[in-house]
């Protein structure tokens, strides 16, 4: 079974701080992927990375970084939270694969607030 | 105007009844088709997935691709309660990547 888990579920945050949010996948699959869902807006795409220390801009990136560092493990970071990133962010990661079943396996996320 | 379109809901409907969703989408080089179910307080899992137009079914759950009037749908017969729930419709032009854009969400309560 795919195991994405992430490191915490609640996180409190103050505005100005810097966060970091760790993504761990026991696959061993290539791909991995930081979204944030919103109330009425779905999932956004902020970053994914298709390799150890390859990091592509998804649909949002402003205001965030990510680092991969090893295959398994993938952090977002918010290099100064601000209100607006009060969110849920989730993690997924996937095979690069070929097939239509290669789909995308999430954690459980992580919801951020920031006062 | 977003990429894909998904009512938010809440959808209710008693216990056995079919619980018909969809979206629809603007890309048309979207080839690639998902539903993801989303619990409360949990990631979203794969449901099913289709490929290019047609029917797919599985259980309970029936999946339809219209690519010419791209609109996609997901029905679910003899609801249970246990399908109470978010549905987010995913698609992507192709596996490569694995890119997905996802609708808004549908949330579905089936009340017993």
């Amino acid at each position: 079974d795919v195991k994405v888990t992430q490191s915490s579920r609640y996180l409190v945050k103050r505005t100005g701080e810097k966060v970091f949010l760790e993504c761990v996948q026991d696959m061993d699959h290539e791909n991995m992927f930081w979204y944030r869902q919103d109330p009425g807006l779905g999932l956004r795409l902020i970053y994914f990375s298709y390799d150890v220390k390859m990091k592509e801009k998804g649909d949002i990136p402003e205001g965030y970084s990510v680092s991969r560092e090893k295959k398994e493990r993938f952090s977002l970071i918010l290099e100064s939270a601000s209100t607006n990133q009060t969110s849920m962010y989730l993690c997924a990661s996937s095979p690069l694969g070929l097939a239509p079943a290669d789909t995308q396996y999430f954690g459980p996320g992580t919801r951020l607030t920031v006062l | 105007q977003k990429e894909v379109e998904q009512d938010p809901g809440p959808l209710s409907v008693p216990e056995g009844a079919i619980v018909s969703l969809n979206c629809t989408y603007s890309n048309s080089a979207f080839q690639y088709f998902m539903w993801y179910r989303q619990y409360s307080r949990k990631g979203p899992e794969l449901l099913m997935y289709t490929y290019s137009s047609g029917n797919k079914e599985d259980g309970r759950f029936t999946a339809q691709v219209d690519k010419s009037s791209k609109y996609i749908s997901l029905f679910i017969r003899d609801s249970q309660p246990s399908d109470s729930a978010t549905y987010l419709c995913a698609m992507s032009p192709s596996t490569a990547g694995n890119k997905l854009t996802f609708g808004g969400g549908t949330r579905v309560l089936v009340k017993p």
